[in-house]
């Protein structure tokens, strides 16, 4: 089945290391996306890739970084810079803008 | 600043009555406006896309208005059920294929 692949589920990270979350999709999108959410909240955009070796700031990129490298993949990396990273993470892919494919999201807590 | 407000309470309605759901924006002149649901610990899941020069838009029990003057898009479900029950999120795209949400308003349905 086509979708998109979030991996791992739950991921926990002492403070001060780095750490990757996986997005992998299998939609042939071009676009590609990177939310965080806390508890109670909506989606706050971390940043975006419209196509290969091309992504853009969102509204909270600090302390996070991408790559785009191949169409179906976008790993997310949140660095020791980022001071609040317990959160869930959701990754999603569109062909045009317009309706969004979400993964299952993976749940990173700092211990 | 740009801002996309939903109603932050909790929306509590009687099985089979309709729910009518809120998003108001501010500082945008969105080509589209996008509903989804999610459910506690999924990715939401496209529901409808309405266009700027759509007024409404149906899909089953579901309902969508957009008003560009009033900066409103009210999110409806007729014949409400329990299964009904999740967070509904708003989304707009404010350019390019940068997409932003609202905060999501829960919806309980009561059998």
């Amino acid at each position: 089945d086509g979708g998109i692949t979030q991996s791992p589920k739950y991921l926990f990270r002492k403070e001060g290391q780095n750490v990757t979350l996986s997005c992998e999709q299998n939609l042939n999108h071009d676009a590609m996306y990177w939310y965080r959410q806390d508890p109670g909240q909506g989606l706050r955009l971390i940043y975006y890739s419209q196509i290969v070796n091309d992504f853009q700031k969102g509204d909270i990129a600090e302390g996070y970084s991408v790559s785009r490298e191949k169409k179906e993949s976008f790993p997310l990396t949140v660095t020791s810079a980022q001071k609040n990273p317990t959160a869930f993470y959701l990754c999603a892919s569109t062909q045009s803008p317009g309706e969004l494919f979400f993964g299952e999201g993976s749940r990173l807590t700092v211990l | 600043s740009q801002k996309i407000e939903q109603n932050s309470e909790a929306l509590n309605i009687q099985e089979g009555k309709t729910a009518t759901l809120t998003c108001n924006y501010t500082n945008y002149s969105p080509a589209y406006l996008q509903w989804y649901r999610q459910d506690p610990g999924r990715g939401p899941v496209f529901l409808l896309l309405i266009r700027e020069n759509e007024k409404e838009k149906r899909k089953e029990r579901l309902k969508v208005t957009f008003d560009t003057t009033l900066k409103q898009s009210l999110f409806h479900i007729t014949a409400s059920q329990p299964a009904d029950s999740a967070t509904y999120l708003c989304a707009l795209d404010t350019g390019g294929f940068k997409t932003i949400f609202g905060a999501g308003t829960r919806l309980f349905v009561k059998a």
